[in-house]
């Protein structure tokens, strides 16, 4: 079936440092990704859509210019947290979905476990 | 927006009983999906049941069925025959352009 393959699956970093987490579609292609943020104990939340080709939609409350979204390709997506501070340690995910013709099936990633020290 | 509410934060079942988890949402749209997602501790999001709004039989499969009712925009999950397995975090999710998630609600199925 359809994979979503998210990389790294765990990530330390340095505050004050920038991290690199990749999504990727691995047999199909996707438009649109969707990025969330878990926090221990806590539900999904939806950071951004990230469309294929134009800028990401970002929630309200979610900083453009921190949580840098590139969909530069069909099967591509990246987030990138700059600047990263101990309290952007926490669960990423994505997701994505070949669209109508699958009847809107969303696959999720494995998740980011990202750590700030 | 739209919203989902679980308003059951833990659960708990003997193993082989029933358990009915609750989720009731709220939108102005009259096509979307429903989905119950599992979690466990890896994080990874296992899918349970779907629903497509328009469908008014509600989906089955195998031990899980749903309970929709679009009139009271609710939509509960309900568990037959209990495994040590089933423990583990449970969203249900609203879809209609992108997939938002209730609070959660953990379930701990007791031997």
């Amino acid at each position: 079936g359809a994979v979503v393959s998210q990389h790294p699956s765990w990530v330390i970093c340095k505050s004050g440092t920038s991290v690199k987490i990749e999504c990727r579609s691995l047999d199909f292609q996707a438009t649109t990704m969707f990025w969330y943020r878990q926090f221990p104990k806590q539900s999904l939340m939806l950071m951004a859509t990230s469309n294929e080709g134009s800028k990401a939609t970002y929630e309200q409350g979610v900083e453009k210019d921190k949580f840098l979204i590139n969909h530069a390709s069909l099967t591509l997506s990246t987030l990138t947290v700059t600047s990263a501070h101990p309290e952007d340690s926490s669960f990423y995910i994505c997701s994505a979905s070949p669209g109508q013709r699958s009847g809107n099936t969303i696959y999720f990633g494995e998740g980011s476990w990202l750590t700030v020290v | 927006a739209q919203t989902v509410t679980q308003s059951q934060p833990e659960m708990s079942v003997q193993e082989a009983e029933t358990v009915t988890l609750s989720c009731t949402y709220d939108t102005s749209e009259s096509n979307y999906y429903l989905f119950w997602y599992k979690q466990p501790p890896s994080g990874q999001m296992i899918l349970v049941i779907r629903q497509e709004a328009y469908k008014q039989q509600n989906a089955t499969e195998n031990r899980f069925s749903v309970n929709f009712q679009k009139a009271a925009k609710s939509f509960s999950l309900k568990i037959s025959d209990s495994q040590l397995g089933d423990t583990a975090m449970y969203f249900c999710a609203f879809m209609k352009q992108e997939m938002r998630f209730g609070a959660g609600t953990r379930l701990t199925v007791k031997p």
